[in-house]
């Protein structure tokens, strides 16, 4: 079985301040993936970043990046320099490669950021 | 196009009513996903269309019927339901399995009243 945490419930910082999201996952799989999908208001998930098990290099992508690390199963979101738009719920999920046509995407209960400008 | 459009984006319903949820994505992907989330949960998997069959049902009453009746489309058949199914149902999609980037729609908040 698959599960996701996500022990913060809710956040808010001052713009411009940095901001961890932690995210920490539990599978017995060697193969998996995991991701980070934002929420704004408006409703649409918005897919940020994909990792697979096999790739522990930490990835940079603007303001955002994030940290993976297998040895405390953590996959944690960092966004630097925070702005008001960052303001959502954010979602880590997993995925665990258990069979073509029988993968699903396990969600975290979501961090609820707000940015306070 | 990196567009999943979902229509309508809202919906009232009485618990005798019929009614279809619709999705659409012009991406060619092959693997379509309805998810209902509720306020403040995460979204909750309900069925995967998976290059137009029907690969996961997690087990979802009867009320709900998902239809994909090509690639491009994917829809979501209510019958009788009750005021708990009241959420905000999400449509997906991804290239052909569930490990790759998935596509959202901004959803169609449901009420049943």
């Amino acid at each position: 079985a698959q599960k996701v945490t996500q022990a913060q419930t809710e956040i808010s910082v001052v713009e411009k301040e940095d901001v961890t999201l932690d995210c920490v996952y539990e599978t017995r799989d060697t193969t998996y993936y995991l991701f980070w999908y934002k929420q704004p208001p408006s409703g649409e998930l918005v897919f940020l970043i994909r990792r697979n098990s096999f790739d522990e290099q930490n990835e940079i992508s603007g303001r955002y990046s994030w940290n993976f690390q297998k040895s405390t199963s953590s996959f944690n979101f960092t966004i630097t320099a925070s702005q008001v738009v960052d303001s959502a719920v954010y979602f880590c999920a997993l995925v665990a490669h258990y069979g073509f046509g029988n993968e699903k995407l396990t969600f975290g209960t979501g961090t609820r950021l707000t940015i306070i400008p | 196009d990196t567009e999943v459009t979902q229509t309508p984006k809202h919906l009232v319903m009485g618990m005798t009513n019929k009614k279809s949820l619709k999705c659409e994505q012009h991406m060619g992907h092959r693997a379509m996903y309805w998810y209902k989330q509720k306020a403040k949960k995460p979204p909750e998997l309900m069925f995967v269309y998976s290059y137009e069959k029907l690969s996961i049902n997690e087990s979802v009453p009867s009320r709900f019927s998902p239809e994909c009746p090509n690639s491009s489309l994917l829809n979501l058949h209510l019958h009788a339901l009750q005021p708990e199914d009241s959420a905000l149902y999400l449509c997906a999609s991804s290239q052909d399995f569930v490990a790759q980037e998935a596509f959202f729609g901004q959803g169609t908040r449901l009420t049943v009243v």
